[in-house]
């Protein structure tokens, strides 16, 4: 498997749904952040969660982390259509450097 | 709220010829990063900066690619005789940090880079 893979690579969901998404990798990682891409545009930060974290909530979204088993997850509650993008997961991993993978993302749909 | 500017938003070019695509990160922050995304594809890291010099940069990221922060507020990305498969939205992100350790990246709206 690649650094950061997400699981699904699309889910479609009825607005007030949650929707969970699972992001796994393979190397030692320092964080692991969540960002939303609406259609052809740019990237929007939702949380940045550290290796030493276990859970973080912002609003209606809620990540873990288990670097145990090198995954994580954004749920997202009570979704709304506009909660509609693709969804990414990035590891800044802990090389010594700074380098951040990104995953190939899910897209999620949430219909009204 | 401050933010990671882009400029162009979009450049056409013709194969063979040099780009240069220019940022202006977040102005207190240290680290500085460029990423493309090709059409429908995932996010690819391209190169990151700290203390004014590459701290990682890919497999993408050849001779054909230079970063340089010229003055104290903008970060530029350039391309030395682009390619047909350099066609893509690159985006440009800045954070700080705190002992070596990254904060959140915050992104640029990206500068579509065309080539004919």
């Amino acid at each position: 498997s690649q650094q950061g893979e997400e699981d699904p690579q699309a889910l479609s969901i009825q607005e007030g749904e949650n929707a969970t998404m699972n992001c796994s990798y393979k190397t030692s990682i320092n964080n692991l952040q969540w960002y939303r891409q609406n259609s052809g545009r740019g990237l929007v930060h939702l949380i940045l969660i550290r290796s030493n974290e276990r859970e973080k909530h912002s609003g209606r979204l809620r990540v873990t982390l288990d670097t145990s088993k090198k995954s994580s997850s954004l749920l997202i509650t009570a979704s709304r259509a506009a909660d509609t993008a693709s969804y990414f997961c990035a590891t800044d991993l802990n090389t010594g450097g700074f380098k951040t993978i990104f995953g190939a993302g899910t897209r999620l749909f949430v219909k009204a | 709220e401050p933010e990671v500017t882009q400029t162009p938003s979009h450049q056409v070019t013709q194969m063979g010829q040099e780009v240069i695509l220019r940022c202006v990160p977040i102005s207190n922050h240290l680290y500085f990063y460029w990423y493309r995304q090709i059409l429908g594809q995932k996010v690819e890291f391209l190169v990151s900066f700290y203390n004014n010099e590459i701290s990682e940069k890919s497999e993408i990221f050849d001779d054909q690619f230079s970063v340089e922060r010229p003055d104290g507020s903008n970060f530029t990305l350039k391309i030395r005789s682009t390619k047909l498969e350099d066609s893509a939205m690159y985006f440009c992100a800045s954070s700080d940090g705190v002992a070596g350790v990254v904060d959140t990246q915050y992104f640029g709206p990206g500068t579509r880079l065309t080539v004919l």
